[in-house]
């Protein structure tokens, strides 16, 4: 079983479309989860953190599951300039900050 | 200001070669990282390195050796380039917290825009 499991996609939305994503992750002592946003041949950068109480950083969502080892990002509102490669990313504790990094979703916003 | 840079961003080259990727970081980060993408977009950590300690993955060849010559820089050096070696490699840094703190937010890492090596 993969560490960290996305369903890869694509997904394809019209823009002001609602779009939800979701990542499981395999090891219990992951500590500390993220949603990276990754452009076609740009570097990953960090879109939120993920905290065991949900958080949302404007038009995103972000939930944890812990007890079912589940991560989601709600994108509500889409828009074109949203269209990108979403990267589940957890960090194990104890593993010197490396990070585990999913193969990602991506996500095409259409007009 | 570029927080993570990489040079060359581009490198070609053929089987056998050494070849050389530098990395720099402004951030005072204390904890410095190689990723390696591959051609079907997989990011994989390589090594994370402090001024106390380098953790290697395992499943990396001992051709590629990361090189810090002091806590800005962490330069990947690789010898005898493989076809298998083209890839896009990713510089990151973190603060030092990384995930033995606990600390929200030491944890995250800012990626470099990659070296693309393509080896023929």
């Amino acid at each position: 079983r993969k560490e960290v499991e996305q369903d890869p996609g694509p997904f394809n939305v019209p823009e002001g479309a609602t779009v939800a994503f979701n990542c499981t992750y395999s090891n219990s002592a992951s500590q500390s989860f993220f949603w990276y946003r990754q452009d076609c041949r740009k570097e990953p950068k960090l879109l939120m953190s993920v905290y065991s109480s949900g958080n949302e950083d404007g038009r995103f969502t972000a939930q944890l599951n812990r007890a079912s080892q589940y991560i989601s990002l709600l994108i509500r509102d889409s828009k074109l300039s949203d269209s990108a490669t979403y990267l589940c990313v957890v960090n194990i504790r104890g593993s010197q900050g490396n990070l585990i990094f999913g193969k990602g979703t991506k996500l095409s916003v259409k007009p | 200001d570029t927080a993570v840079s990489q040079t060359p961003k581009y490198l070609v080259t053929q089987m056998g070669n050494d070849k050389s990727i530098k990395c720099e970081q402004n951030l005072g980060h204390d904890t410095m990282y190689w990723y390696k993408q591959d051609s079907k977009k997989f990011l994989k950590i390589m090594f994370s390195y402090n001024n106390k300690e380098l953790i290697i993955n395992e499943t990396v060849p001992n051709r590629f050796s990361p090189k810090s010559p002091d806590k800005a820089h962490l330069n990947l050096h690789i010898n005898s380039l493989e076809l298998g070696d083209s890839a896009v490699y990713f510089c990151a840094s973190s603060h030092s917290g990384g995930a033995t703190s606990g600390r929200l937010g030491t944890d995250t890492q800012y990626f470099g825009p990659g070296t693309r090596l393509t080896v023929l």
